[in-house]
């Protein structure tokens, strides 16, 4: 069983429509992360949250929006998007303590496809 | 910028045998994270082993190891008596610590390794 669980695991979705992606850490970590990984390319840093407030943002275009209510729980609200935005995408958590790179753990993964 | 490149797109090995998949990396900094990850058929990323730079010893993690050569700046997975579990994609990551500026929160990834395990 992940610490990291992300719903809903595949969703399928036309480019006017607004959709969440939904992910819950259990491992009491203080940083969140939405990576994405498309076909034949590395993953890819989408955003990044540390204690809730946004740290990171990789030039992501804005019809993606996050969310951090709290420490636990991360959002990915999608709208108008494009069908090259089809691909998985993955949340990730990590306890973020000094100077320590810490290990960065994952959740499933959500398989988006846009039509 | 940070490079990791693993120039193996695809491994075969037979079962009970024992596999290596190379992993290269390019930095400037001397402290610095590596991890090896598992990306079964199910897609969830998982960890398989942790290196930090400034330790000398290799890790291990029962049958997986590495051969970590900082000057080399080479970082290779040995999967020893492979199982039919461990076919999947490999993905080798670099991290830095968070004191040395730029994206410290980052993974960088390389392109992956698919392994697969004859029976």
């Amino acid at each position: 069983e992940t610490g990291v669980t992300q719903t809903p695991r595949h969703l399928v979705m036309g480019m006017t429509n607004k959709k969440s992606l939904k992910c819950e850490q259990h491992l009491g970590h203080n940083a969140m992360y939405w990576y994405k990984q498309s076909a034949k390319k590395p993953l890819e840093l989408m955003f990044v949250y540390s204690l809730e407030e946004r740290v990171e943002n990789n030039s992501v275009p804005s019809r993606f929006s996050p969310e951090c209510p709290n420490s636990s729980h991360l959002f990915l609200h999608l709208h108008t998007l494009q069908p090259e935005d089809s691909a998985l995408y993955l949340c990730a958590s990590s306890q973020e303590e000094g100077s320590v790179g810490n290990t960065i753990y994952f959740g499933e993964g959500s398989w988006l496809t846009v039509v | 910028a940070q490079t990791v490149t693993q120039s193996q797109p695809e491994m075969s090995v037979q079962e009970a045998e024992t596999v290596t998949l190379s992993c290269t990396y390019d930095t400037s900094e001397s402290d610095y994270y590596l991890f090896w990850y598992k990306q079964p058929p199910s897609r969830q990323m998982i960890l398989v082993i942790r290196q930090e730079a400034y330790k000398q010893q290799n890790a291990t993690e029962n049958r997986f190891s590495v051969n970590f050569q900082k000057a080399a700046k080479s970082f290779s997975l040995k999967i020893s008596d492979s199982q039919l579990g461990d076919a999947a994609m490999y993905f080798c990551a670099y991290r830095s610590p968070h004191h040395s500026g730029g994206s410290n929160y980052k993974l960088t990834f390389g392109k992956g390794t698919l392994l697969t395990v004859n029976p």
